[in-house]
């Protein structure tokens, strides 16, 4: 059985630069959730999407970044402009709800901004 | 808001020996799950172990086991034998049972010395 993947592994831009990440969960895995990790935290939920509707995006910072899902399968985050603070880790996950609760990470994608 | 607290930001043992890490949480639900996951250094995470907060008796997979107690909102993790693959950062996890979205603590770096 296939992973979660996420590309790009490595991101480097200049403050004010837009980027997108994508990421594939799992087949069949109804929910797929973005995550940040900032270095020395745990990982904070951005959005987590039920096939292609949005079931929690309340500490997505709506004004610079989005997501999207739109054929319940593969997902895009972007963020427009970068800030500084955006460097993290972003990490993808998928779970089905039969396994309760279990999601399964990709690799992450590593942003730096300067 | 549920807060998941992990009190220990780096652990190190010796390569055969046994260690605990330590986690504790804020919550008013009682029905709930309880993860700990490992992230190996540039390497995705994966779930190690799942308490369910109904269930008394402690969970064990292999050589991770738990310590849940209920009443304390404690929740440890042993891992015996230690082997140098089990260098990683270990998270701790609170999920209210239905919400499918885990609140991760801000982790432990192990490190198991040979």
């Amino acid at each position: 059985e296939a992973g979660v993947a996420q590309s790009p592994r490595y991101k480097i831009i200049e403050k004010r630069q837009s980027v997108a990440f994508w990421c594939n969960p799992i087949s069949g895995h109804a929910t797929l959730y973005w995550y940040q990790q900032i270095l020395g935290q745990g990982p904070k939920l951005l959005i987590q999407f039920q096939n292609n509707g949005v079931v929690d995006d309340s500490q997505l910072p709506k004004d610079r970044f989005s997501a999207e899902r739109l054929k319940g399968v593969d997902s895009t985050l972007k963020i427009q402009p970068a800030k500084l603070e955006d460097s993290a880790v972003y990490l993808c996950a998928s779970s089905s709800l039969v396994n309760t609760g279990e999601l399964f990470f990709g690799e992450g994608s590593r942003l730096t901004v300067l | 808001a549920q807060t998941v607290t992990q009190s220990q930001p780096e652990m190190s043992v010796q390569e055969a020996e046994t260690v605990t890490l330590s986690c504790t949480y804020d919550t008013s639900e009682n029905n709930y799950y309880l993860f700990w996951y490992k992230q190996p250094p540039s390497r995705q995470m994966i779930l190690v172990i799942r308490q369910e907060a109904y269930k008394q008796q402690n969970a064990t997979e292999n050589r991770f086991s738990v310590n849940f107690q209920k009443a304390a909102k404690s929740f440890s993790l042993k891992i015996s034998d230690s082997q140098l693959g089990d260098t990683a950062m270990y998270f701790c996890a609170f999920m209210k049972l239905g919400s499918y979205i885990p609140t991760f603590g801000r982790g432990t770096s192990l490190i198991v010395h040979p």
